[in-house]
């Protein structure tokens, strides 16, 4: 994947997890970061847009960040029913593309 | 209440060709782009391609991998995405997904999936 996250992270219930994603100055570095969740089975759904935008009904324990080329899910105060993959995504201007992170699977213990 | 309804997945032969449709409701379709994402099976995401707006000359663009196998277009009056593909590889066996793009917040809404197995 052109988006590099970490393939799994986890905490329990109550903690706070954080994902990074790392991209470079032609995507993430001159764009926003996307973050999208899945559930097993089922389709994506978008969770932060613009770096830090919550879309209507994304709870506020879910936040979002970008420093230069490299940005940041925080998931605080998480819940067993945040278990799921978590992908980062952003656009390269350079190739005119959609480029995603390979995924990272939270487990909460 | 925004839907998007993908159909025209199955199982085709290598070489083959077969076409997508997505048939959406609950928005004004011809005012965003579309796109399409596919995803392997217990794999990760990847983006097909895109259609802009008529304002934008319904202008595509594709990811380096189609190489001019597929072919994104739209039908605003039928409210319609489509993505032919031809020359279908086995690693383009994957889920495939229609998505809504081209207006803040950019890719929010996704279509249920339609699988696509490329095999002999």
């Amino acid at each position: 994947s052109v988006l590099t996250q970490p393939p799994s992270a986890s905490g329990t219930p109550g903690q706070r997890v954080s994902i990074s994603c790392s991209g470079s100055s032609s995507d993430i570095g001159s764009d926003y970061v996307y973050w999208f969740q899945q559930f097993s089975g089922s389709a994506p759904k978008l969770l932060i847009y613009r770096n830090n935008q919550r879309p209507s009904g994304v709870p506020e324990r879910f936040s979002g960040s970008k420093s230069g080329t490299s940005g940041s899910l925080a998931i605080s105060g998480l819940r067993s029913e945040d278990e799921a993959h978590y992908y980062c995504a952003a656009w390269n201007d350079r190739l005119t593309v959609w480029v995603f992170g390979g995924g990272t699977k939270v487990t909460v213990l | 209440e925004v839907r998007l309804v993908e159909s025209g997945g199955g199982l085709v032969q290598p070489g083959g060709s077969l076409r997508l449709s997505c048939a959406v409701s609950g928005f004004t379709f011809s005012d965003y782009y579309m796109d399409w994402v596919r995803q392997v099976p217990g794999k990760g995401l990847e983006w097909v391609g895109r259609t802009r707006d008529k304002l934008n000359s319904y202008s595509t663009d594709y990811a380096a991998f189609v190489k001019g196998r597929f072919t994104v277009s739209r039908d605003d009056s039928q409210k319609s995405l489509f993505l032919q593909m031809n020359s279908l590889k086995s690693e383009d066996t994957a889920m495939y997904y229609c998505v809504r793009s081209g207006k803040v917040p950019w890719l929010d809404y996704w279509g249920q999936g339609t699988l696509v197995t490329v095999s002999s």
